[in-house]
Order: C-alpha cells, then structure tokens, then sequence
C-alpha cells in the first residue's frame, strides 16, 4: 500500500526533449508538492497545489508546469530539457489542515538525468 | 533563506550520541525535522512548534530555541540505522506552508 507513488522511478533523455513525471497519493490529503533534490542534496520546493489550484510556485524556469487533475494526482512536465534539470525530483503531499505544522510525506522519488 | 545545519557531517561509532544544529535568521513556526537514507525519501521524524515541548522519536529528540531561532537534534545510544541525512525544515510566520530545508547532516554510525 504505497502512500505517494511516482512514475517513473529512473527517466534518462536527451537535452531538448520534453518528459512527465506522475505522482499519486492515496492518503486523502488536499496539498501535494514538487521538490527538486540536487547533486549536494539540496531539497528545494518547486510547486504546492491545494485541492488542484496552484499555491506555491516558487522561481521555476517556466519550461516546468505542474498539472493537478485531482487532488490525489500531480505531474509534472517538463519542456525542452536541459543538463541543469539533471536532479532527482519528489513529490509529497500533507493534508494542510494546519499549513505551519502538517507533515509532508514524500514519495520515492525520481531520478532524471539528462544527457 | 535557507536554514544553516552544523555540522556537515558526523562519523559515530555505534552507542555513542551526537546532536545535530539547525539555525535560522527568520522567525520561527515551526521546524521539522527528516532523515533520508541513501536512495530513498526524505522521512518524517517530528515537528517542533513555537511555543511547544520537546519531542522524541525512538531514542531520537530534538528541541526548539524560540528566542535564538534554533533547534537541536539530540540522537542518543546511535544504532547502525540511525545512519543517513537529517535535514531540518522550517516554517517561518508568514510563509504559510512552505518547508525550507538546510543543507543536510550526513551521519554515518559504524559498528
């Protein structure tokens, strides 16, 4: 019973084409994320969407555009890859009920390399 | 801005206890803290709230120093498990809902 799940779990391209990455959560929460992890792990949020409508969106080259079609899903594509987007990218998601103290549970991950 | 973690890095022989630094030059909601093994997702140990008690996960605990904008990990007794990297997160007041993240403790406990 995995409770965030994203696909797919290894994605290797080449600069300048386009990908998505899918993600699932079966927790009944309201808010998911998208976080970028790179090389020296440095976690850093990319998006937040609550119930489907776009809450954080922080400085992301606009070649990223998450898509929320349900508050259980949220993809993300990404245009035009460049070496730079090489990271392995996580979603989470949390109920938000409380924004200032909910838990953030993360999926596996994944990773993206670009060649 | 992203909360600053001391040390980098911590190499513990099994039993023995380290603690684990998280500052920030904003305000304080809340800090959360994570471990992340090699190859896997960040977990949730425990949220440290303003104004709120010490927690404790396992052998694990951390505290929450309002006026300095702190919290401490405190990992006593460690075991081969507890390796992998902590990451603090915080939640400053008027940033509703948004995790920053320091930079990681990488911890290796040996037997």
């Amino acid at each position: 019973d995995t409770a965030v799940s994203q696909t797919p779990k290894y994605l290797v391209t080449q600069m300048g084409n386009d990908k998505s990455i899918k993600c699932e959560q079966n927790l009944g929460h309201d808010t998911m994320y998208w976080y970028k992890q790179d090389s020296k792990k440095f976690l850093k949020i990319m998006f937040s969407y609550n119930n489907k409508e776009l809450i954080i969106n922080e400085t992301v080259p606009n070649r990223f555009s998450p898509k929320s079609p349900d508050k259980a899903h949220l993809n993300l594509h990404i245009n035009s890859l460049e070496l730079g987007d090489s990271a392995v990218y996580f979603c989470a998601s949390s109920h938000l009920t409380d924004p200032f103290t909910d838990t953030q549970y993360f999926g596996p991950g994944t990773r993206l390399t670009v060649l | 801005q992203q909360p600053v973690q001391s040390p980098q890095a911590v190499i513990l022989r099994e039993g023995e206890d380290a603690v684990i630094n998280c500052s920030s030059s904003k305000a304080l909601y809340s800090v959360h803290w994570y471990r992340q093994k090699h190859g896997e997702a960040p977990v949730f140990l425990m949220i440290l709230l303003k104004g709120g008690e010490q927690m404790r996960h396992e052998k694990i605990s951390a505290s929450f120093n309002e006026k300095k904008q702190q919290s401490s990990l405190y990992l006593t007794a460690s075991q081969l498990s507890y390796s992998g990297t902590y990451f603090c997160g915080t939640v400053s007041s008027g940033n509703t809902g948004k995790l920053i993240f320091g930079q990681g403790t990488t911890l290796q406990v040996k037997p």
